[in-house]
């Protein structure tokens, strides 16, 4: 079956330290890829995306994705975390032909120690 | 741009009555799109609409479930005979075109009681 998968429910990192939030993706073709950042009780904000080109886009925040076709992955990276970044973050797929109906990972809830 | 607004934020009800939400996109976009998020859970689509036009609907909307655009703006979304299951942030987004992301508003929570 066509998912979305986010292999890490819960991560922990200190203030200043990188991060790596993991998605894979099963489509037969190359869907277009999404990340989103939800804060509690709030909707989904966009950080950035890919349809194609560059596999390393840059996003808002100072967030990074790259795409790996060959691993069918997407990974958020950042490289010094700030408090303010503790919230659930979620990958997404649109299929091409799809009608742009977004499928969402389960998510990664981020937790910054101060 | 003043975003994707949803109204009501909250919803407290009874089981067996009915509830409206509403969602106003942002007022260039030509797409919307109704999402339902449970506890620990990335959100699901529910269904889209093109303008006026319903153009998918998802097998998670039953037929207690409704969803109009009647001139193309802003978007109503009724349960029927709401159940404990219910009990979800229902979340509206918008989009201008197929290729362009979408833009979500903070949803409406429901609490079936």
């Amino acid at each position: 079956a066509q998912s979305v998968t986010q292999p890490d429910i819960h991560i922990t990192v200190s203030e200043g330290a990188s991060l790596e939030l993991r998605c894979n993706y099963s489509y037969g073709a190359t869907p277009y890829l999404f990340w989103y950042v939800q804060s509690p009780g709030q909707g989904l904000q966009l950080l950035l995306k890919y349809f194609s080109g560059d596999t390393l886009v840059q996003g808002i925040k100072g967030f990074e994705a790259e795409f790996k076709r060959s691993q069918s992955s997407f990974n958020l990276r950042k490289p010094s975390v700030h408090w303010s970044d503790a919230a659930e973050y979620f990958c997404a797929v649109v299929r091409p032909g799809g009608g742009n109906k977004l499928t969402f990972g389960t998510g990664t809830q981020l937790k910054v120690e101060l | 741009d003043t975003g994707v607004s949803q109204d009501p934020r909250h919803k407290i009800t009874k089981r067996g009555q009915n509830v409206t939400f509403r969602c106003d996109p942002i007022s260039e976009h030509n797409r919307l799109y109704w999402y339902r998020q449970t506890l620990g859970q990335g959100p699901e689509f529910l269904t889209y609409f093109q303008n006026e036009a319903q153009l998918e609907k998802s097998r998670l909307l039953s037929d207690r479930f409704s969803a109009e655009r009647p001139k193309g703006s802003f978007s109503t979304l009724e349960i029927q005979r709401t159940e404990q299951g219910d009990s979800a942030m229902y979340l509206c987004a918008s989009s201008s075109d197929t290729n362009q992301p979408q833009h979500f508003g903070d949803g409406t929570r429901l609490s079936i009681l």
